[in-house]
């Protein structure tokens, strides 16, 4: 079963105080990686996808990497904007080609 | 804004009842997942329809059904609800079946 698991649960930081998300994810083959952001109550927005080992994207103060068992995502000198729940999310190669969400990192960034 | 309309925003229903959600994808899209979020509980995939055909099954409940119709948009039917079936319902569109979704503003289901 495919497995996604997304650390630290929680992050504060201060404004300017860059720092990382992690997300490993166990998959049998790994289609694409995807990171969302989501604001309370609000749908999920995506920001990333990472298909292939070595891989980054950037967007902004963001920058996502993928290694074959895990994928960062980097927050160069945060605002208070940024501030929100970022989820990763693993779809699998296979016929149905599932998506596996992790629970999500929140994230607060304090003035 | 996604693209992706979800009606009603919210739903308050009694125990045992039946209710539809109802989604209308980004033009373009053919790809429809439905998930459900709780409070302890990150999103779970339920369901996924492209071009109208049933293509993954995730941790969906037999009292729960979905169809997506020829105009693309998509149901999700939830029927005997209990308490527990309170949660943030989304349903997401995507081009394929393969790349990134695009999510919709969630109908929050409270049972009572």
């Amino acid at each position: 079963e495919d497995q996604v698991t997304q650390s630290p649960e929680a992050l504060r930081l201060q404004e300017g105080e860059s720092s990382s998300l992690n997300c490993s994810y166990t998959v049998s083959g790994l289609r694409g990686l995807f990171w969302y952001r989501q604001d309370p109550g609000k749908g999920p927005e995506f920001l990333f996808t990472l298909y292939s080992a070595g891989e980054e994207k950037e967007k902004e103060r963001l920058k996502a990497t993928l290694t074959k068992k895990e994928s960062f995502l980097h927050i160069t000198a945060p605002k208070p904007e940024d501030s929100a729940t970022y989820l990763c999310a693993v779809q699998d190669s296979g016929g149905y080609q599932k998506v596996t969400f992790g629970i999500g990192t929140k994230l607060q960034v304090i003035p | 804004d996604s693209g992706v309309t979800q009606t009603p925003k919210h739903l308050i229903t009694a125990t045992g009842q039946r209710v539809t959600l109802r989604c209308s994808p980004r033009s373009g899209d053919l790809s429809v997942y439905w998930y459900q979020q709780s409070l302890d509980q990150g999103l779970q995939f339920l369901i996924q329809y492209y071009n109208g055909e049933e293509r993954a099954k995730g941790n969906i409940l037999e009292r729960f059904s979905a169809q997506q119709f020829p105009d693309l948009h998509s149901e999700l039917n939830l029927s005997s609800l209990e308490l527990g079936d309170s949660a943030l319902y989304f349903c997401a569109s995507s081009v394929y079946m393969s790349t990134e979704a695009f999510f919709g503003q969630g109908t929050r289901l409270t049972v009572v």
